[in-house]
């Protein structure tokens, strides 16, 4: 099956920094989403982007579906943005999203 | 509009019980993925269905098994608990299979 790498797999930011979060995969995809996962475990939707680049706010994201990789940023950090974010994949004709294993981020006041 | 709603939100059961966690869709989805995440580790596809039916399925044995509602909610059951059962388990709805998923806040089990 398909394989999503993350990386880093942890960072520490003081607040206010900003940060790049990579997600490698490993065929093509014709769904990608980032989540955030917050410390109760709910997963919480950033972004559907299978290609292209789209901003929220002070998050966004870069997909290069022809090279395999997406990119998560996050401006101006803050502590609220401590968690665990996934990327998660799909491919033609599967049902399920596979996810990387994570980048924990903690922000740090 | 009502998001993805799961019960109950931690549960505790022995090995060898059965237990039976439920989703709600939010509205207007059809479809309902379940994903099974243990500590530390991204989540893992257990099955989707999509109008009632099985639509797919993860790497997992039969004593994993679900169903879907005329209403499209859904069940996960899992028979003869092991210890490894022990995780957060999600639901997941979606418009159809193969749109933007959308998460509940998922159900703690803890198999002792």
């Amino acid at each position: 099956g398909i394989q999503v790498e993350q990386s880093p797999p942890d960072l520490i930011l003081q607040e206010g920094a900003n940060s790049t979060l990579r997600c490698n995969f490993s065929d093509s995809v014709n769904n990608l989403q980032w989540f955030h996962q917050n410390p109760w475990g709910q997963l919480i939707n950033l972004f559907y982007i299978p290609s292209g680049t789209k901003q929220n706010g002070r998050l966004s994201a870069t997909t290069v579906a022809t090279e395999r990789y997406s990119l998560l940023y996050i401006s101006s950090s803050q502590t609220t943005d401590s968690g665990v974010y996934f990327c998660a994949v799909r491919n033609t004709g599967r049902r399920a999203l596979t996810f990387g294993s994570g980048t924990r981020l903690q922000v740090q006041p | 509009e009502t998001g993805v709603t799961q019960s109950p939100t931690h549960l505790i059961k022995t090995r060898g019980q059965q237990v039976t966690l439920r989703c709600s869709s939010q509205s207007g989805h059809n479809t309902v993925s379940w994903y099974q995440q243990a500590l530390g580790q991204g989540p893992q596809f257990i099955f989707q269905y999509y109008r009632e039916e099985e639509n797919g399925r993860g790497n997992f044995p039969p004593r994993f098994s679900g169903l879907q509602f005329p209403n499209y909610s859904s069940e996960l059951n899992v028979n003869a608990l092991e210890l490894d059962d022990s995780a957060l388990y999600l639901c997941a709805s979606s418009l159809a299979s193969g749109e933007t998923q959308y998460f509940g806040p998922g159900t703690r089990l803890l198999v002792l």
